[in-house]
């Protein structure tokens, strides 16, 4: 069955470096996504992403974030200068065109120090 | 804008009796009606889904949630929970728009805790 992939698994970081978390989406799948869940709280959307361009992005997902679609394959969400409120599991999802369920990835769970 | 609620942020229950996990949502137009499940350190994996037609939908691992428009509600349940059920559980609403894309907009989450 296709799945979402995501890498790394755990990404650890220093306050202020770059971080990129990259995504592998269903192949057929056309809509993006990521999503973020600071320990203990509820996921919340960031951004989502068609065409090459955001569809939406919500008030979290700021100027230190970035999203690409560098190849016919991988999704990336780049976080410029990271804080450490930016530490959280990192989600990515896709779906497809007319479709009505987002597929989930494992997740990246970002630490900033 | 949409809501959701999930009214237990914790719910212990011993092993081998029934569970209702609570939601309610807010919504102004028709919406998508999901329960994801997230064990200990993994992702979110999909339980059941609302869609349309018939209210009682169920999923797997056993799980069944009941759709109720006029009380805007969701919630999940299973008659005879296992061990292995020990996890949070979310739910989420999405509606369709013109862009052809979905936000989906999470509860908090319920930590269900079932007891030996």
């Amino acid at each position: 069955e296709p799945e979402v992939t995501q890498t790394p698994s755990h990404q650890v970081t220093q306050m202020g470096q770059e971080v990129i978390l990259r995504c592998v989406p269903i192949s057929n799948h056309l809509y993006f996504y990521w999503y973020r869940q600071i320990l203990g709280q509820k996921v919340e959307f960031l951004v989502s992403f068609y065409n090459n361009e955001i569809s939406e992005k919500s008030e979290i997902f700021d100027d230190q974030f970035s999203v690409e679609r560098p190849d016919g394959s991988n999704f990336t969400l780049k976080i410029r200068s990271t804080k450490l409120e930016d530490s959280a599991m990192y989600f990515c999802a896709s779906s497809e065109v007319g479709g009505h369920e987002q597929f989930f990835g494992p997740g990246t769970r970002l630490t900033v120090l | 804008a949409q809501s959701v609620t999930q009214l237990d942020s914790q719910v212990p229950v011993f092993e081998e009796a029934p569970v209702e996990l609570r939601c309610n949502y807010s919504s102004s137009v028709s919406v998508y009606l999901f329960w994801y499940v997230q064990y200990p350190n993994q992702g979110l994996q999909l339980l059941l889904k609302y869609l349309s037609g018939s209210t009682l939908v169920k999923g797997i691992n056993g799980f069944e949630a009941e759709f109720n428009k006029s009380q805007t509600s969701f919630h999940l349940r299973k008659p005879s929970v296992h061990i292995s059920d020990t996890a949070e559980y979310f739910c989420a609403v999405s509606y369709p728009n013109s862009g052809g894309y979905q936000k989906v907009t999470f509860g908090i989450g319920t930590k269900l805790q079932v007891i030996p």
